[in-house]
């Protein structure tokens, strides 16, 4: 079935240390891959989104990767702040249309300054 | 995003009650999902809706119920037949009918009295 992998559970970084996280999708026709940062208590929010005609996309400090024939995708955060401590959930249509996501399970980083 | 509106940020139900959560957009977007989020884990879909009077299970419909009566609103009911409750629970919308970003309210949390 569909599914989406994501990996590691928790991340612990020093301030100015890159992280980075990954995701595994299952179904090959999946084309648009969101992920979305989750602070305490509060909304998830959309940080970076890609799709499948490019391979990477950045924005800042903030970059994705692509690999389609690996059907996996990749966040790349550097010179991490204090501030980007959160949990980040990467996330993967679903099959039968309606915009449907599929979320991993996600990510807890922790940036010490 | 300002766009979305849930209400209450807490709920507290008492056993046997049926109690419905407000979600409301002014994006004009035409889907809206719900989702549940337990401590420490992701999103999982409940239901969702990609058109007006026109609405589909998720992963864990039972014990819920949702309408879709309005393009703006989209209530979820957490009936007494849901015999675990608590949790955090998200709305979100978007527009298109595929790849395209989910936008979520502020959620609400729900707990047993």
């Amino acid at each position: 079935g569909e599914n989406v992998e994501q990996h590691p559970s928790t991340l612990s970084v020093q301030e100015g240390d890159s992280a980075v996280i990954k995701c595994t999708y299952s179904d090959s026709a999946s084309n648009y891959f969101p992920w979305y940062k989750q602070e305490l208590g509060k909304r998830p929010q959309l940080i970076i989104d890609i799709r499948s005609n490019v391979g990477e996309k950045k924005d800042q400090r903030i970059a994705v990767t692509l690999n389609k024939t690996a059907k996996h995708f990749s966040l790349h955060i550097t010179e991490t702040q204090p501030e980007d401590s959160a949990v980040y959930f990467c996330a993967a249509p679903r099959s039968g249309g309606y915009n449907k996501l599929i979320f991993g399970a996600g990510t807890r980083l922790a940036v010490h300054p | 995003d300002g766009g979305i509106t849930q209400s209450p940020k807490y709920l507290f139900r008492k056993e046997g009650q049926n109690v419905t959560l407000s979600c409301e957009q002014n994006l004009n977007h035409d889907a809206m999902y719900w989702y549940r989020q337990d401590p420490g884990q992701g999103l999982r879909l409940i239901y969702y809706s990609q058109i007006v009077n026109d609405f589909q299970k998720g992963d864990i419909a039972e014990g819920y119920s949702v309408s879709r009566e309005k393009k703006e609103s989209f209530p979820l009911t957490v009936t007494s037949a849901q015999k675990n409750p608590t949790a955090f629970y998200l709305c979100a919308s978007s527009n298109g009918p595929s790849g395209q970003p989910q936008h979520f309210g502020d959620g609400t949390r729900l707990s047993i009295l």
